[in-house]
């Protein structure tokens, strides 16, 4: 098993550029998350699903927009990308909310 | 908001030595988890801890969680350079289906 995984590693953008990020569990979980993390603060709760076909936002949701077409995918999308938005970016899931989170690598974002 | 503030931010021992690290909020916690996070990687999964004044051990990690779920600290015993990592709590509450993340504990072993 892979585990969790994301797309791409890393990623240059320039003030307003579009990109989409990429995550794809294999544990045939339920629930799966988009995190970012700056230094000192942690990790923040950007948007998250409960299963196949359903999104809700969390804590800093603004400027993303998030898809779960199948239940093995999430996407985090910025659609005008700008300097604020850099940061590392981790995806996660778990069987069930409160469970055992399993994150991927990380994705390391540069919006210049 | 349930906010997680974790003390010290910086840590820097010698191998060896013993250490705590602490994790608090005001908030009630259902649960509360410890991840350890290596360079370059996501989180790992330590603990999950769930009843109040419950202590679990791992290897040379204890962890507990305070009676009144607001708190919990990791003590690592003659810590060694692997244990080297940012150390975070999460939190989760009665109703939400996340948790909540603390800033961390960055905790350097020096051999």
């Amino acid at each position: 098993n892979a585990g969790v995984t994301q797309t791409p590693k890393f990623r240059v953008l320039k003030t307003g550029q579009s990109m989409t990020l990429l995550c794809a569990q294999d544990m045939n979980h339920e629930y799966m998350y988009w995190y970012r993390q700056d230094p000192g603060m942690g990790l923040r709760l950007i948007h998250y699903s409960v299963g196949e076909g359903t999104t809700a936002k969390g804590e800093v949701p603004d400027g993303y927009n998030v898809s779960r077409l199948k239940k093995q995918n999430f996407l985090l999308g910025l659609e005008s990308a700008a300097p604020s938005q850099t940061s590392v970016y981790f995806c996660a899931s778990s069987y069930r909310g409160l469970y055992e989170q399993y994150f991927g690598p990380g994705t390391r974002l540069t919006v210049t | 908001t349930q906010l997680l503030e974790q003390s010290p931010q910086f840590l820097s021992i010698q191998e060896g030595e013993n250490l705590t690290v602490y994790c608090n909020s005001s908030s009630v916690f259902s649960s509360l988890q410890w991840y350890r996070q290596e360079p370059g990687e996501g989180p790992v999964l330590l603990v999950t801890v769930v009843t109040g004044g419950e202590v679990k051990k791992l290897k040379r990690l204890t962890f507990q969680f305070g009676d009144a779920r607001k708190d919990s600290s990791l003590h690592i015993t003659a810590a060694q350079p692997g244990d080297t990592g940012l150390y975070l709590c999460a939190g989760g509450g009665f109703k939400g289906q996340n948790f909540v993340f603390g800033p961390g504990t960055r905790l350097s072993v020096l051999p």
